[in-house]
């Protein structure tokens, strides 16, 4: 079967960095997403990547490596308004996004 | 601009009565999706679209159906709801079916089924 994997959830600090890790297991792949979505909103897209490396904008920079199935997502400079769940999706070979359960990012002053 | 209007935003639910959610969405796009979101899992796909006037199943689509007259709007229909149906359903979008997995969400709908 296919599945995605990452932390229930996190704690962090006001100004520290925090890095959330998401594995997966799919059949194929075609992309890896992160979104961010705060309590009783929508998600909103993050981040994309297909290529291994690191892509990076603003405060927030995403990670791939697909021969380990594994990716992050680092926040840096954080802020109270980066209280919120961060979900990670992956395009498998249909172009399906599966996704995983979200991080709960809880910062604390 | 709007981007994806959803509604009901919240509805409360008798067990064996059937219930349209709407979805609309102004910026043309040609892909429309509905998923579902319950606690401690990911988002589980319905029903999708990938252009107006065609339809397909996702991972959960049993006790659900959608039609895609037109490019804006894709209804949710629950012919005979359960109390399994009880969810937070999200509508969303994206320019085309591969398009790099972007999607754009509605609000949300929040409906129980007692």
């Amino acid at each position: 079967g296919q599945n995605i994997d990452q932390p229930t959830e996190m704690t962090a600090t006001e100004g520290a960095i925090v890095q959330i890790n998401c594995t997966y297991q799919t059949s194929g792949f075609n992309g890896l997403f992160w979104y961010q979505q705060h309590a009783g909103e929508a998600p909103t897209f993050l981040s994309y990547n297909v290529l291994d490396g690191l892509e990076e904008k603003g405060r927030f920079s995403s990670f791939l490596s697909r021969s380990k199935g594994y990716s992050y997502l680092l926040l840096k400079e954080l802020q109270m308004k980066d209280s919120a769940s961060y979900l990670c999706a992956v395009m498998d070979s249909n172009y399906q996004l599966i996704w995983g359960a979200g991080t709960k990012l809880i910062i604390k002053p | 601009t709007a981007g994806i209007t959803q509604a009901p935003t919240s509805q409360i639910l008798a067990a064996g009565r059937s219930m349209t959610l709407r979805c609309t969405q102004d910026m043309r796009h040609n892909a429309m999706y509905w998923y579902r979101q319950d606690l401690g899992l990911g988002l589980r796909l319905i029903h999708y679209s990938n252009t107006a006037g065609t339809t397909g199943k996702g991972e959960v689509p049993d006790g659900y159906s959608v039609s895609r007259a037109n490019t804006d709007d894709f209804p949710l229909t629950l012919a005979s709801a359960v109390p399994s149906q009880t969810s937070v359903y999200f509508c969303a979008s994206s320019a085309t079916s591969g398009s790099h997995g972007e999607l754009f969400f509605g609000e949300g709908s929040r409906l129980t089924v007692l």
